[in-house]
């Protein structure tokens, strides 16, 4: 179990292009989340999947944002037409069933618009 | 809605000293969850304590410590004797959840206190 993994960690990119994101969960959970982190804030909930479903996106999820997870395995986030707002760490974790399994947390992929 | 506010938004201290980090939470649902996080410089989040909302004993491990109280919403993190590996943002965080089916348990964080221990 190496963990949740997150690739690429540092992203930069210029304004109007395209970015994805990938996260491996750790295999046995089929819980899996996606948060966003701004300079000095605290991540906030961007989406959730349960196995391959999307079960709730939050607001701050704009039509330029589009996450899947296939075969309910890895997760893949990608970001259309980028902004410089949408400069931030993205923060991946997963879980198993029930809540006794706690979260864990991916090291993040950093992303810079420019 | 749930909120989480970490109302120090930065605290120096020198080491040995102890020190309080704040948590005030607000929820609707009575079922919910507690929890700390730390997060150094590398920008892993790593996972300190969780809380049910059922459990009010406090908890102690090594340096660290927590202070739950329903009565005041609050979730205090003290760590005594300090260290200078201390230094970090601490991120208070809160989780809805329960017997009802379809929670997902995503998790509301605080704004966080970055905590400097100089030597």
């Amino acid at each position: 179990d190496t963990g949740v993994s997150q690739d690429p960690r540092h992203k930069i990119t210029k304004r109007g292009q395209n970015v994805t994101f990938r996260c491996d969960p750790i295999s046995e959970h089929n819980r899996l989340y996606w948060y966003r982190q701004t300079l000095g804030q605290g991540p906030e909930f961007l989406t959730y999947f349960q196995n391959e479903a999307q079960l709730e996106k939050s607001r701050l999820l704009s039509d330029r944002f589009s996450a899947e997870r296939p075969k309910g395995s890895f997760s893949t986030l990608e970001i259309q037409r980028t902004e410089q707002g949408d400069s931030a760490m993205y923060l991946c974790a997963s879980r198993g069933g029930g809540f006794n399994y706690g979260y864990t947390f991916g090291s993040g992929t950093r992303l810079t618009v420019v | 809605a749930q909120k989480v506010t970490q109302a120090q938004t930065e605290i120096s201290v020198v080491e040995k000293e102890d020190v309080t980090l704040d948590c005030v939470y607000e929820t609707r649902d009575t079922t919910y969850y507690l929890f700390w996080y730390k997060q150094p410089p590398s920008g892993e989040l790593v996972f300190l304590i969780r809380r049910n909302s059922f459990d009010e004993q406090n908890e102690i491990s090594g340096r660290y410590s927590w202070n739950f109280q329903k009565s005041t919403s609050s979730f205090n993190f003290t760590i005594t004797a300090s260290q200078v590996v201390d230094s970090a943002v601490y991120f208070c965080a809160l989780s809805e959840g329960g017997w009802r089916g379809g929670s997902n348990y995503k998790l509301t964080f605080g704004k966080g206190t970055l905590l400097t221990v100089n030597p």
